[in-house]
């Protein structure tokens, strides 16, 4: 257990459908970094999060995605009109800063589309 | 072409043998991690590394900034090693925070 958590860690949807995940950090990381995985690949970056402010969000696949973290604890991740090549696994990492940036990452949430 | 690549993709050996695990990259980086994931997601970093070499157990890493070129290495090798092994890279000149992954190399310990 890295102490980053993860909600929910399945989730299937049928096409079309909305989806939210959450994710808790560390709770000292001021970090926070959102990662897609798919069967095979790499994790491929998203967005990330400095507190509350969103400093990258040009990464997210379209505009259907979206992210939140209100108060600079927890974030979230929401997909929106949720398509079949949205199937993945949703991955949440927490760092300290960007200088100590050993990121922990969170088990991930899988997401099926039918 | 991907800005991470590593070699071997697959690699099965028998336990006890001296594994290597390559990664190239083809941008200017700040830091380069390597990544332990085991089936059903679990991720760990295991080094972050900016230069040189370091060591922790059975596991070593080393880089090379010039030729942009990093290994990791597992001494006396176990079945429990078994897992994926990730190369990671952070871009350096600032842009997105967030790491570039290599596709990673299934590493299967046979005992």
């Amino acid at each position: 257990d890295t102490g980053v958590s993860q909600d929910p860690r399945h989730k299937i949807t049928k096409r079309g459908q909305n989806v939210t995940f959450r994710c808790d950090p560390i709770s000292e990381h001021n970090r926070l970094y959102w990662y897609r995985q798919t069967l095979g690949q790499g994790p491929e970056f998203l967005t990330y999060f400095q507190n509350e402010a969103q400093l990258e969000k040009s990464r997210l696949l379209s505009d259907r995605f979206s992210a939140e973290r209100p108060k600079g604890s927890f974030s979230t991740l929401e997909i929106q009109h949720t398509e079949q090549g949205d199937s993945a696994m949703y991955l949440c990492a927490s760092s300290l800063n960007r200088a100590k940036n050993i990121q922990y990452f969170g088990a991930g949430t899988r997401l099926s589309v039918l | 072409k991907n800005e991470v690549e590593q070699s071997p993709q697959n690699l099965t050996a028998q336990e006890g043998e001296f594994i290597t695990i390559n990664c190239s990259y083809s941008v200017g980086i700040s830091a380069l991690h390597w990544l332990q994931q085991h089936p059903g997601g679990g991720i760990v970093s295991l080094f972050m590394l900016s230069s040189g070499k370091k060591k922790h157990g059975r596991l070593i890493a080393t880089i090379n900034i010039q030729e942009k070129h990093s290994s990791l290495h597992i001494t006396a090798s176990h079945p429990r090693d078994s897992a994926v092994y990730i190369c990671a890279v952070r871009t350096s000149g600032g842009g997105a925070d967030g790491l570039t992954f290599g596709k990673g190399t299934h590493l299967i310990i046979q005992p």
